[in-house]
């Protein structure tokens, strides 16, 4: 099984700044990753898939980016709304064992 | 517009069985998987497995296979998610999710309890 691991667990950021949100792979998944913002009592969002493309709506202050094992997401200006948990996802196998990390929590400083 | 819908919250007693759905609605739900993701009070998210509503081919997470059964009708645009035998450690938020890989349309979530 492919292990997802996010770092940090809890982010905690001010309105306005950016924010760094990264993603290792255990072993090489190309590009066949995914990101998704959770707000509380509520579904996933998709952000991201391949890694950098941004899902329909996605404002341009998020950007994703790596290859193979490391991945970020990032957040130029953080907007009040952009305060939620964050997960990444592989997609790499099949038959499907797809694995999500266990998220970064990204909170008001 | 593409819409998953589920059933509602679940209250049930450790042994007893569970199905809930997930009916979709704005696309040919025969022709794209439908997939299930757990989530456990205050935890991560757990993709269990999927289903292929035009031939009922399904695929499972190796940590759900044998504990759950994935369907879908489609002459009623309905995915399902059972148990035979609930255990307490059942108790979570389920979402279904269109897709096969990536999952860009969610239901809004059954919420299963399970007392022991």
């Amino acid at each position: 099984e492919i292990v997802m691991t996010q770092s940090p667990a809890t982010l905690s950021v001010s309105p306005g700044e950016r924010a760094t949100l990264s993603c290792r792979a255990s072993r090489d998944i190309g590009k066949n990753l995914a990101w998704y913002q959770q707000k509380p009592g509520l579904a996933p969002r998709l952000l991201f898939t391949g890694a950098s493309t941004r899902a329909t709506g996605v404002p341009a202050r998020f950007s994703g980016s790596g290859t193979g094992t490391d991945f970020t997401l990032t957040i130029s200006s953080l907007q009040p709304e952009d305060f939620a948990t964050y997960y990444c996802q592989q997609y790499n196998n099949w038959p499907p064992r797809h694995t999500f990390g266990q998220g970064t929590k990204l909170e008001v400083k | 517009e593409v819409l998953l819908v589920q059933s509602g919250a679940e209250v049930k007693r450790a042994g007893e069985t569970l199905r809930i759905s997930c009916e979709v609605s704005g696309y040919t739900f025969k022709n794209s998987w439908i997939s299930w993701v757990r989530q456990m009070p205050g935890k991560g998210l757990e993709w269990m497995g999927m289903v292929y509503p035009g031939d009922s081919e399904t695929r499972y997470s190796p940590s759900f296979e044998g504990q759950v059964t994935i369907s879908a009708d489609k002459s009623i645009d309905t995915a399902f998610l059972q148990w035979r035998s609930l255990k307490a450690s059942d108790t979570a938020i389920y979402y279904c999710a269109r897709g096969a890989d990536t999952y860009g349309f969610w239901g809004q979530g059954t919420l299963v309890i399970v007392s022991s």
